[in-house]
């Protein structure tokens, strides 16, 4: 089983549409978690954190459940330029090393 | 955007030979990473430093090696190209150590392919 398992995709949704992804990891001690952004042929940019709350920026809300090991990110209102992949990324507690999941491509369509 | 370039940014070279990627950052972080991002797999570790001539190995630090004798320059060497190194490396800062909840900033990539 991989570290941290994400659904590849390519999801494909017209604009407007609200698209959600989860992401799995499989160490308990996990402490931190995010969701990186990258675009094609670039580097990855944090998108944002994710918080035990549950937190908002903007049209994205993302989701931590401990309980079952999974967090989420939630893109309301699609734009074109949300087309890119998305990355999982969990700090492992007592390495403190970022473990990478390998991504899930979304594709926002006119 | 953290001023962090790599170089080459494109790579063609035979197998058996050495290869030498260099990472330069303007931002004065103390923390520095090596990445290589492949199909299939999420972005992994190579190798990282956490200051000048103080490196670890990270998950897949094999066939490579790493320098670091300036703050601002990172050198990552493969010392005999294999054609399972073709692959786009990442150099990445962080002000902030593994130990912490930080944002890593990320150079643009180097691709590198080994025939």
């Amino acid at each position: 089983r991989k570290e941290v398992e994400q659904d590849p995709g390519p999801f494909n949704v017209p604009e407007g549409a609200t698209v959600a992804f989860n992401c799995t990891y499989s160490n308990s001690a996990s402490q931190s978690f995010f969701w990186y952004r990258q675009d094609c042929r670039k580097e990855p940019k944090l998108l944002m954190s994710v918080y035990s709350s549950g937190n908002e920026d903007g049209r994205f809300t993302a989701q931590l459940n401990r309980a079952s090991q999974y967090i989420s990110l939630l893109i309301r209102d699609s734009k074109l330029s949300d087309s890119a992949t998305y990355l999982c990324v969990v700090k492992w507690g007592n390495t403190g090393k970022l473990i990478f999941g390998q991504g899930t491509t979304l594709q926002v369509k006119p | 955007d953290a001023g962090i370039t790599q170089s080459p940014r494109h790579k063609v070279t035979e197998t058996g030979t050495p290869v030498t990627l260099r990472c330069h950052q303007t931002e004065n972080h103390r923390y520095m990473y090596w990445y290589r991002q492949d199909p299939g797999h999420g972005l992994r570790l190579i190798h990282y430093s956490y200051g000048v001539k103080d490196t670890d190995k990270g998950e897949v630090s094999d066939g490579y090696s790493v320098s670091r004798s300036k703050t601002e320059d990172f050198l990552l060497t493969l010392e005999s190209a294999t054609s399972s190194q073709t692959s786009v490396y990442f150099c990445a800062i962080s002000d902030q150590g593994l130990a912490t909840s930080y944002e890593q900033y990320f150079g643009p990539g180097t691709r590198l392919t080994v025939t």
